[in-house]
């Protein structure tokens, strides 16, 4: 079985700076997929960034980028110039080939003006 | 496109009653979730479909949960009877493919048993 772990309950970070989540899982698979989601209050989940375990380079897309360590079984979540609308809970998720998934427990980001 | 529907989007029973959950999968995609999200946490995976076929439900509690999707299309969750700690936030998702393509939610449909 696998197990995903969000050390950070809450964060918080100043409009324009950098923020970092941690993900940290557990596996004895070799090839799986990693998924950072984003829930804003009362809005539905949205992919933000995702990362196959088989690729050595990490995923970015815009502002958002992954640091994706394999051996040490970390998938953290970087944000770039923070923006109001970056308030939201967000999950990381693995999901292995045949599409099961685990989720964290979610981590809560706000994003001070 | 369309997104995911669900209906309702909020429900209030009584302990003991029955309640049914309602989802619509973006069209084309072959696989569909439920999960249970209870208040502080992620969710949790409680039945995955390929197709019409359950290609996972390990976690569902199948004394009192079931859900089915005829068809292969849209899909039901239903609960009977209900507990207190059936309160949560139950979300249907869908994707075209399992594995690592990815899935979009629904808007979910809270559900309050008291």
């Amino acid at each position: 079985a696998q197990t995903v772990t969000q050390s950070q309950p809450e964060m918080s970070v100043q409009e324009a700076e950098t923020v970092t989540l941690s993900c940290t899982y557990d596996t004895s698979e070799n090839n799986y997929y990693l998924f950072w989601y984003k829930q804003p209050p009362s809005r539905q989940m949205i992919l933000v960034i995702r990362q196959e375990a088989y690729k050595q380079q990490n995923a970015t897309e815009n502002r958002f980028s992954v640091n994706f360590q394999k051996a040490a079984k970390s998938f953290s979540l970087k944000i770039s110039d923070s923006q109001l609308g970056d308030t939201a809970m967000y999950f990381c998720a693995f999901v292995t080939n045949a599409g099961k998934s685990t989720f964290g427990d979610g981590t809560t980001l706000t994003v001070k003006p | 496109e369309a997104g995911v529907a669900q209906s309702p989007r909020y429900k209030i029973i009584e302990k003991r009653q029955s309640v049914a959950f309602w989802c619509n999968p973006i069209s084309g995609h072959a696989t569909l979730y439920w999960y249970q999200q209870i208040l502080g946490q992620g969710p949790k995976l409680l039945i995955q479909f390929q197709n019409n076929g359950v290609v996972d439900d390990s976690q569902l509690p199948k004394d009192r949960f079931s859900a089915e999707r005829l068809k292969g299309v849209d899909s039901t969750l239903k609960i009977q009877p209900a507990k207190l700690e059936d309160s949560a936030v139950y979300l249907c998702a869908s994707s075209l493919v399992q594995g690592d393509t990815e899935a979009f939610f629904g808007q979910g449909t809270r559900l309050t048993v008291v």
